[in-house]
């Protein structure tokens, strides 16, 4: 299965700031996807990123707080844009292996004060 | 969308088996999976299933499908302090973007010596 680096592992960011995560992938995968898991929940859907195209997102996330970046078939970006104490949480890549399987990032423990 | 229902909490003896239920949305999910979180790490993906299957077994792990009440278990046999963990039951499901995973809360699995 795929292996995925998630950066940062952590963060502690100011309100009102904006955070870039990345995630690379060791190989060429078409759909990438976005989660945050907020403390002590589950996992929520943020957007799907496909290469060449814009980022679909689910109900209650936007793009302006939560603009993607997707240049190749084995990156993407996510950034959390504007930056409040209600946006502490883990975000979480993931990709599909096809077939079966989603690969998951390490995940990002973003802490907003 | 639909929650994926879990149990939150689950506690157990060394050596015993556990039983982690959940119970699924969407009958059309073609995989059902379930994902390990150990405290501070990422989500490791343990088994899945098909949704032709009704079990499935993989070393000291059982899954249990019944599609016809949309309920999936995850049995642990000789459960072990290791075991201790979040457990997540996820369906493949089709969003705003596509199919991806829609996730239950997670059952909190404490294993006691």
């Amino acid at each position: 299965s795929a292996v995925i680096s998630q950066k940062p592992s952590r963060d502690i960011c100011q309100r009102g700031t904006s955070l870039t995560i990345q995630c690379q992938v060791d190989s060429q995968v078409t759909m990438m996807f976005w989660y945050r898991q907020q403390p002590g929940q589950s996992l929520t859907l943020i957007a799907t990123a496909n290469q060449g195209s814009e980022a679909t997102y689910e109900s209650g996330f936007v793009i302006d707080k939560f603009p993607i970046s997707r240049p190749n078939l084995t990156f993407s970006t996510l950034t959390v844009s504007n930056m409040s104490p209600e946006d502490s949480s883990i975000y979480l890549c993931s990709v599909s292996t096809g077939g079966y399987g989603y690969t998951f990032g390490s995940g990002t423990r973003l802490t907003v004060v | 969308g639909e929650d994926v229902e879990q149990s939150l909490f689950l506690s157990v003896r060394e050596g015993d088996s556990s039983v982690i239920n959940c119970t699924y949305t969407d009958s059309s999910s073609t995989y059902l999976y379930w994902y390990k979180q150990e405290p501070g790490a990422g989500l490791q993906l343990l088994t899945y299933i098909f949704s032709n299957m009704d079990m499935k077994q993989d070393q000291r792990l059982t899954v249990l499908l019944n599609k016809k009440d949309k309920h999936l278990s995850l049995r642990i046999a000789d459960t072990q302090t290791g075991d201790s963990a979040i457990y997540f039951c996820a369906e493949e499901s089709e969003g705003n973007s596509g199919y991806a995973l829609n996730f239950g809360k997670g059952t909190s699995l404490l294993v006691t010596p």
